[in-house]
């Protein structure tokens, strides 16, 4: 039973380049979530999205930033013209429910993006 | 707004010494609360979660946690620290009422285990 699967783990970029993020939920789990971690600091929540829906978006930058999960494949975070205050860790998580017992959000490992 | 603070960003105890790890949190409803460890370069795993039922949640590597709603709190403990307990531990909160379950975390605390 494969965890969540984060790619690229490792991803540079230059200034004004692209990123993009490629999460894969667990098995039935149809809820992601994207956090970002910068340098010594926790984690803060970004986007939480159903399959084909936005459905809470409120911790994302109004711009350059936008996230994604079709019906077919795995969920992206997009980075436009990437700046050296976008290097950090980002983690995506995915849970089978919000509801109750089986609300909780399993991570993935990461992609650490190192913009230069 | 929810927050969560966790006293001490770094924290050193010797090889089978108590581990406690402080978390408060604010919130104007009764919330969910985790705790959660990052070992380096690696994701964060759940090690236990309060959802409402026990105060006292048991948790895996022999961690365990208390929800004291009069202290806003949720400490976690574990009764003899192993080399391997060495990474970053996270307290995190989130609203059971709200649209999904997003999460907020506390800064982190670094627990360094010494022999």
């Amino acid at each position: 039973n494969a965890g969540v699967m984060q790619n690229p783990r490792h991803l540079v970029r230059r200034r004004g380049q692209e990123a993009r993020l490629r999460c894969s939920p667990m098995k039935g789990h149809s809820h992601v979530y994207w956090y970002r971690q910068l340098p010594e600091e926790g984690l803060k929540f970004m986007v939480y999205l159903q399959k084909e829906n936005i459905i809470d978006e409120s911790g994302m930058p109004k711009e350059r930033f936008s996230a994604e999960f079709p019906k077919e494949g795995p969920s992206i975070l997009r980075i436009q013209q990437v700046v050296r205050g976008d290097s950090a860790a980002y983690f995506c998580a995915s849970s089978p429910s919000v509801q109750g017992a089986r609300n909780e959000q399993y991570f993935g490992p990461g992609t650490r993006l190192t913009v230069t | 707004a929810q927050s969560v603070t966790q006293l001490g960003s770094h924290v050193s105890v010797s090889e089978g010494a108590l581990v406690l790890l402080r978390c408060n949190y604010s919130s104007s409803v009764p919330p969910y609360l985790f705790w959660y460890v990052q070992y380096p370069n690696q994701g964060l795993q759940l090690l236990l979660k309060y959802t409402s039922a026990a105060t006292l949640v048991k948790g895996i590597n022999g961690f365990e946690a208390e929800f004291k709603k009069s202290e806003t709190s949720f400490h976690l403990t574990k009764p003899s620290a192993h080399m391997s307990d060495a990474a970053e531990y996270f307290c995190a909160v989130s609203d059971p009422g709200a649209a999904g379950n997003k999460l907020t975390f506390g800064g982190g605390t670094r627990v360094l285990v010494k022999p």
